[in-house]
C-alpha cells in the first residue's frame, strides 16, 4: 500500500485553543484525502474530506489544507473541546474512492 | 439508520486456536470492508467485497484468514490458526460502492481480539 504518515504522534491542547494536526503522505497519484476521528473504542468517524483540485476546505470548527507541493495534509481544529480528544487519522484515496490508505494516527489530548 | 453491527466486542483465544467474526452492513451498502488496526496503528485493509464478489484481497493472509459473504449481506471474517501478532481490533466498513465518497464509508466499533 502506500504510505501516509503523521509528523507528531501525541498533541496536548488547552480547552479552547487552535488544533493543528499534520500528515504527509507519498503518492502525488492521491486524488483524495479523508480526516477521520476515532474515540476510544469505537471505530474511526468521517470527519471531512478534500479532493486534490482543492487546497482548503472549512467544515464546522474544521479546516482541512492540502499543500500538494510538499504532499502534506492538515486538520485545523477551532476552538478545541475536550470532546475532540480522540485519535485523529488521515487517509488517501487513488482515484476510485474505494481503496484507503491510513496514516499511524495522532492522538489529541485537550486539557481542561 | 442503523450502524455497521459487529461481534463479538471482544475475543481471546490461544494461539493456534480458530475465531471467526460476524458484521452486518448498513442496509443496501453494496461495498463491505474488513480492516486489521494494531495498537498504534491505522486501519489495514484486508479484504473488499462488492456485493457477493471479492474485490480485492491482496493484503489478506490467506494461508490462514478467510472471509466470505455469501448472500451479499453479512460477512465473516476468520483466523485459522491464530498467532500472536494476529492480536487487533478487526474493523467491518461499509459503503455504497458508487464512487459517492468516504461519507458513505461507515466503520462498525470493531472486535478486539487478544492472542495469548
Amino acid at each position: 500500500g502506500e504510505s501516509v504518515g503523521l509528523h507528531l504522534p501525541t498533541l496536548s491542547v488547552q480547552e479552547g485553543d487552535n488544533s493543528i494536526i499534520n500528515c504527509a503522505y507519498s503518492n502525488s497519484a492521491s486524488d483524495y484525502f479523508i480526516w477521520y476521528k476515532q474515540e476510544s473504542g469505537k471505530g474511526p468517524q468521517f470527519i471531512i474530506d478534500i479532493r486534490s483540485n482543492m487546497d482548503k476546505r472549512q467544515g464546522q470548527r474544521v479546516t482541512v489544507l492540502l499543500n500538494k507541493t510538499v504532499k502534506h495534509l492538515s486538520l485545523q481544529i477551532a476552538a478545541t473541546q475536550p470532546g475532540d480528544s480522540a485519535v485523529y487519522f488521515c487517509a488517501e484515496t487513488l482515484q476510485n474512492f474505494n481503496k484507503f490508505y491510513f496514516g499511524s494516527g495522532t492522538k489529541l489530548n485537550v486539557k481542561p | 439508520e442503523a450502524g455497521v453491527a459487529q461481534s463479538p466486542r471482544y475475543k481471546i483465544i490461544e494461539k493456534r486456536q480458530s475465531v471467526a467474526f460476524w458484521c452486518n452492513p448498513i442496509s443496501g451498502h453494496a461495498t463491505l470492508y474488513w480492516y486489521q488496526q494494531i495498537l498504534g496503528q491505522g486501519p489495514k485493509l484486508l479484504i473488499q467485497f462488492q456485493n457477493n464478489g471479492v474485490v480485492d484481497d491482496s493484503q489478506l493472509p490467506k494461508d490462514r484468514f478467510s472471509a466470505e459473504r455469501l448472500k451479499g449481506v453479512d460477512s465473516t471474517l476468520k483466523i485459522q490458526p491464530a498467532k500472536l501478532e494476529d492480536s487487533a481490533v478487526y474493523l467491518c466498513a461499509s459503503s455504497l460502492g458508487n464512487n459517492r465518497g468516504p461519507y458513505g464509508y461507515t466503520f462498525g466499533s470493531g472486535t478486539r481480539l487478544t492472542v495469548v
